[in-house]
């Protein structure tokens, strides 16, 4: 069963923590990329990788890092330098930048008390 | 997102064509157009794309205007399952770029 998953759905953390957030892909897919949402807000591009082991800033990077190791991996660490980390967090594949069709999992929903 | 302009909100009746009309007067010429959709609380999905010609599939229909700076996203008859926000954006060889969208109501 081929898809993008990201886990867990739900997290806490306390303030000051850094916290990882997981992306696996089992679609062989090139480009994989990270969005963060806030409420009543669009996706804003925090990093993206085209391919392994290299990887670019997005339009909001600070206090975020990424790695791309593997294909099929691109977790995003939320370090304590992000100033306001509780957010909506979603992940997304596609075959290579040309294709149209980009696959997104079902997110993560951090919350930093 | 500086690069479209879609309305904020729209209502539809159940049944009814849903036109989304979405302005993209700075696209590029190798720029397609693309079209998504987030329901509430879910990634967004791939709706269908085009560069010049109208495109058609089984989800909706596409129309691009001669000059590429608008295009209007058709959903024939749509259903309450259509309930959501849909994006509208050019993209070429670079990542996806999504602005706020327009939430679309139906109502049955």
């Amino acid at each position: 069963d081929g898809g993008i998953t990201q886990s867990p759905k739900y997290l806490f953390r306390k303030e000051g923590q850094n916290v990882t957030l997981s992306c696996e892909q089992n679609l062989n897919h090139d480009a994989m990329y990270w969005y963060r949402q806030d409420p009543g807000q669009g996706l804003r591009l925090i990093y993206y990788s085209q391919i392994v082991n290299d990887f670019q800033k997005g339009d909001i990077a600070e206090g975020y890092s990424v790695s791309r190791e593997k294909k099929e991996s691109f977790p995003l660490t939320v370090t304590s330098a992000q100033k306001n980390p509780t957010a909506f967090y979603l992940c997304a594949s596609r075959l290579h930048e040309r294709r149209p069709e980009a696959f997104f999992g079902q997110g993560t929903r951090l919350t930093v008390v | 997102d500086a690069k479209t302009t879609q309305p904020p909100s729209m209502d539809c009746a159940e049944g009814r064509a849903a036109n989304l009309p979405c302005n993209h007067s700075t696209i590029s010429g190798n720029e397609y157009v693309y079209w998504y959709r987030q329901i509430h609380s879910q990634g967004p999905q791939y709706i269908i794309h085009g560069l010049k010609n109208n495109e058609t599939n089984e989800m909706a229909s596409l129309i691009i205007t001669e000059d590429r700076k608008s295009s209007t996203l058709i959903l024939p008859h749509a259903t309450l399952r259509d309930t959501a926000v849909y994006y509208c954006f050019p993209s070429g060889n670079t990542p996806l770029v999504f602005g706020k969208g327009t939430r679309l109501s139906v109502i049955a």
